[in-house]
């Protein structure tokens, strides 16, 4: 069964650096992932596209401060020089045969 | 720019019907595969439906197969979802999402529209 596991919370301090993570369930590891950004009161936002490579690429007018990586079954977001407005949801996402997949997100809290 | 409007929800009795529509603007819209995902009150995200650029394939969530129905109007650019037999797990804010050209992901949002199923 397709699952993605992420940890529920996160926090980390204005100006420092963050490392989310997303686990592929078994016999998926090969699948590629997106990530999204959800901001309080607002619909999501599409991050980037995350290849089990960790060759990624971005949506529109998403900062460099946001990148990602791959190691086995574990896709990263990494986000750098914390901003206040970087305090969200994300979630990962990927796709199997006819069903979208999302994470359970992690809350990011910036201190 | 990509524009995604979702209009419909409001407040319905358990047991009753719904239809929300999502309108869309800045691209071409029968390209794109479009879905449909939802958010219960301070849970997280729930994929819905999704359907293919054509309206030919369309797919569900076990959760809502065979009480919800997905289609589209290319002529009009709108996205729609019939609702029935609504039930308090129905509860959420519905958005609309562009799926990526290979479909697998959601490269935009709408704001979403509110449902609420209660008595």
């Amino acid at each position: 069964q397709l699952v993605l596991t992420q940890s529920p919370s996160a926090s980390a301090s204005l100006g420092a650096s963050v490392k989310l993570t997303c686990t592929l369930s078994s016999g998926h590891s090969n699948y590629a992932i997106a990530w999204l950004q959800q901001q309080p009161e607002k619909g999501p936002r599409y991050l980037m596209k995350l290849n089990s490579d960790g060759s990624h690429r971005k949506g529109d007018g998403i900062p460099d401060r946001f990148s990602g990586s791959s190691s086995g079954a574990e896709r990263y977001l990494a986000i750098s020089s914390l901003q206040s407005e970087d305090e969200a949801d994300y979630y990962c996402q990927t796709w199997g045969t006819g069903i979208w997949v999302f994470g359970g997100g992690t809350k990011l809290t910036v201190l | 720019e990509v524009q995604l409007l979702e209009s419909g929800g409001g407040l319905v009795q358990p047991g009753g019907s719904l239809r929300l529509s999502c309108a869309a603007s800045g691209f071409t819209f029968s390209s794109y595969a479009m879905n449909w995902v939802r958010q219960a009150p301070g849970k997280g995200l729930e994929w819905v439906s999704a359907i293919g650029g054509s309206g030919d394939n369309t797919f569900y969530a076990n959760s809502v197969k065979g009480r919800f129905t997905v289609s589209r109007d290319n002529s009009k650019n709108t996205l729609f979802l019939q609702m029935n037999s609504l039930g308090a797990e129905d509860t959420a804010i519905y958005y609309c999402a562009k799926t990526t050209r290979d479909i697998r992901f959601h490269d935009s949002w709408g704001q979403g529209t509110l449902v609420t199923v209660s008595s």
